[in-house]
């Protein structure tokens, strides 16, 4: 199985913040990457798809990039509604495999 | 808009059965690969298993292969997850979601999610 490995698990920032995220697979999954956004005692949103496309509805604030082995989630100024768990997901083979989750805390 | 409902979580004793059913309204999944996921309490997101549009060819995590068989109605647009053998380690949410066959090549998966349903494996 490919294995996703998150960093950080967890992370203090402050409302303006610029946070980064990072997901590194065990293999080569091209762009076949989502990263999706979860809240307490609700179901995932998707954010980003296909490594670095924005999901409609989702606020431009939100962008990915990468390709292979190698990729990040970047809110370019944390919002109040942002924190939240977020967890990447490759699609690229069976079993599809998440990474371990980052909690994205109020300093 | 496609919305996915799960049912079928309840309290199930360790070596039980249960089935989970994930229905689609407003649209037509029929050609829709699909998967649950699950969520421990406390615990980050675990994919459980996978189908392809046809139903041809399923797919499971190692955690599960060999106690849960994933199956799909397209007359009805019914996903299911028939769970054997349950251990007190499948104590989870179950949700269902919309996912993409390898060769669906443009189509976004992921991007519909159920409200999931909650299954309790207890004595």
């Amino acid at each position: 199985a490919t294995q996703m490995t998150q960093s950080p698990s967890s992370l203090s920032a402050s409302v303006g913040d610029r946070v980064t995220i990072t997901c590194r697979a065990s293999q080569g999954i091209r762009n076949e990457l989502g990263w999706l956004q979860q809240k307490p005692g609700k179901a995932p949103k998707l954010l980003i798809y296909a490594a670095s496309s924005l999901q409609s509805g989702v606020p431009s604030r939100f962008s990915g990039s990468g390709s292979g082995t190698d990729f990040t989630l970047t809110i370019s100024s944390l919002q109040p509604e942002d924190f939240a768990t977020y967890y990447c997901l490759q699609d690229y083979n069976y079993p599809r495999t998440f990474g371990q989750g980052t909690k994205v805390e109020i300093k | 808009d496609v919305q996915l409902l799960e049912s079928g979580g309840a309290l199930v004793q360790p070596g039980g059965s249960l089935r989970l059913s994930c229905a689609a309204s407003g649209s037509t999944f029929t050609n829709f690969a699909m998967s649950w996921v699950r969520q421990a309490p406390g615990k980050g997101l675990e994919w459980v298993s996978g189908i392809s549009g046809s139903g041809d060819n399923t797919y499971y995590a190692d955690s599960v292969k060999g106690r849960f068989t994933i199956s799909r109605d397209k007359s009805n647009n019914m996903v299911y997850l028939q769970m054997d053998s349950l251990r007190v380690e499948d104590t989870a949410i179950y949700y269902c979601t919309k996912d993409r066959s390898p060769w669906e090549v443009g189509l976004i998966p992921f991007d519909i999610w159920g409200q999931g349903t909650k299954v309790t494996v207890s004595s």
